[in-house]
């Protein structure tokens, strides 16, 4: 099962607010990775974490990887009709060897104008 | 680099009937993952390869799904025979494998829908 807790589920937004969105875990992970996946596409790379307390930005998203090593969170700044999405946090876990990513259950971004 | 590359994007088939979903990954990686995603259970793993060596299978349903990776350029998951239930976007990743960089690339999934 699914051992990434992620929030909120889903998010009705303005043109112009900005959007936040965490994952939070019982486990510690080495790795956090943000998705992004439109309707009938995979899911696209955001943005990869590595470090406990790494804070890292691509254009309007900023996300960063929780001192603990429990959870990480996602923010876009300034939302604009194609942040519309599902968003999807994604770990490593110390305990795995092998690069198994576990995926929180994503948070679906509706941007109205 | 073309990214991970999935055929056919769209399968119909009957029940009962036996499904191949072809997986190309990004040439260099050496870790390729099999996903399943369905709105009751979101993304789940099925099976992922190291160095074409099956590591876990653990999330593979039942006999009825096997998957193979005969080169590092090529993997396959087949799904004999198919149910209604089987429905539900598949989706291949990559990526460089073990160590810190991890990060896994996906394709554009196959949409299987099983009448």
């Amino acid at each position: 099962g699914q051992q990434l807790n992620q929030s909120p589920q889903s998010m009705f937004i303005q043109e112009g607010e900005d959007v936040s969105m965490n994952c939070t875990s019982s486990s510690i992970f080495n790795t956090w990775l943000w998705y992004k996946q439109d309707p009938g596409e995979g899911p696209v790379l955001l943005i990869a974490l590595y470090k406990a307390g790494e804070l890292t930005s691509n254009g309007r998203l900023t996300a960063q990887f929780g001192i603990t090593r429990k959870d990480s969170f996602l923010n876009i700044s300034a939302s604009i009709p194609s942040d519309v999405g599902i968003y999807f946090c994604a770990g490593i876990m110390t305990t795995d060897s092998w690069g198994k990513l576990q995926f929180g259950a994503g948070t679906q971004v509706v941007v109205t104008p | 680099d073309a990214g991970v590359i999935q055929s056919p994007r769209h399968e119909v088939t009957e029940m009962g009937q036996e499904v191949t979903l072809r997986c190309k990954p990004i040439s260099g990686h050496n870790s390729l993952f099999w996903y399943r995603q369905t709105m009751m259970r979101g993304l789940e793993l099925l099976i992922y390869f190291n160095n074409n060596v099956p590591i876990d299978d653990s999330g593979m349903p039942e006999d009825r799904f096997s998957a193979k990776m005969p080169n590092a350029s090529f993997s396959t998951l087949k799904i004999q025979p198919s149910e209604p239930r089987d429905s539900a976007v598949y989706f291949c990743a990559s990526s460089l494998g073990v160590g810190l960089q991890t990060e896994a690339f996906f394709g554009q999934g196959t949409r299987l829908t099983v009448v």
